[in-house]
């Protein structure tokens, strides 16, 4: 069965900290997507980014960056110069390949970030 | 613009009702999800549906009922038999069908917060 964790419940951060929000995953299949997405007050999900499991390459995207390792099952999320808007739940998840669009979400992170 | 509507926003149940919340999508997607969102935890997925007229269950079906009768909305009714029914409830959409392997990306609505009184 498939397994995200975050162990990171809230993190605590002031303005211009880079900070780090862990993804660790479980899966049997070999092709499989890993996703993050935000989460805003307002309440809706917004995606961040996917990455399919033959893919180990690492993204850059403004401040956001994306570190995926099959070899230690994480994908991990790093936001460099944090900003106050950048506060909200961060879920990282995971669709395995038979599963289609199904996805298994972790728990999240709830990131602050103070002025 | 496109993108999917929940309402309403708050609803609140009483004791033994039953209540709908809706979902409208209109961005043409085939599939259709319902999650639920406990505090702290992640979403768990309660009903999917990847055509007209056809859903299947998710992981927490139990105590909920769903309809697709037309391909833009997915109402979702919690009865009665949920004995905790009070969360955050998130629906999605996708281009293409679980298990049509392309795996893309999510849009959700705003999502409607259920409180039992």
């Amino acid at each position: 069965a498939q397994k995200v964790t975050q162990a990171q419940t809230e993190i605590s951060v002031v303005e211009k900290e880079d900070v780090t929000l862990d993804c660790v995953y479980e899966t049997r299949d070999t092709t499989y997507y890993l996703f993050w997405y935000k989460q805003p007050p307002s309440g809706e999900l917004v995606f961040l980014i996917r990455r399919n499991s033959f893919d180990e390459q690492n993204e850059i995207s403004g401040r956001y960056s994306w570190n995926f390792q099959k070899s230690t099952s994480s994908f991990n999320f790093t936001i460099t110069a944090s900003q106050v808007v950048d506060s909200a739940v961060y879920f990282c998840a995971l669709t395995e390949n038979n599963a289609g669009n199904m996805l298994t979400f972790g728990g999240g992170t709830r990131l602050m970030v103070k002025p | 613009d496109g993108g999917i509507t929940q309402s309403p926003k708050y609803l609140f149940r009483k004791e033994g009702q039953n209540v709908t919340l809706s979902c409208e999508q209109n961005l043409n997607h085939d599939a259709m999800y319902w999650y639920r969102q406990d505090p702290g935890q992640g979403l768990r997925l309660i009903y999917y549906s990847q055509i007209v007229n056809d859903f299947q269950k998710g992981d927490i079906a139990e105590g909920y009922s769903v309809s697709r009768e037309k391909k833009e909305s997915f109402p979702l009714t919690v009865t009665s038999a949920q004995k905790n029914p009070t969360a955050f409830y998130l629906c999605a959409s996708t281009p293409a069908p679980p298990g049509g392997g392309m795996n893309t990306e999510a849009f959700f609505g705003q999502g409607t917060r259920l409180t039992v009184v």
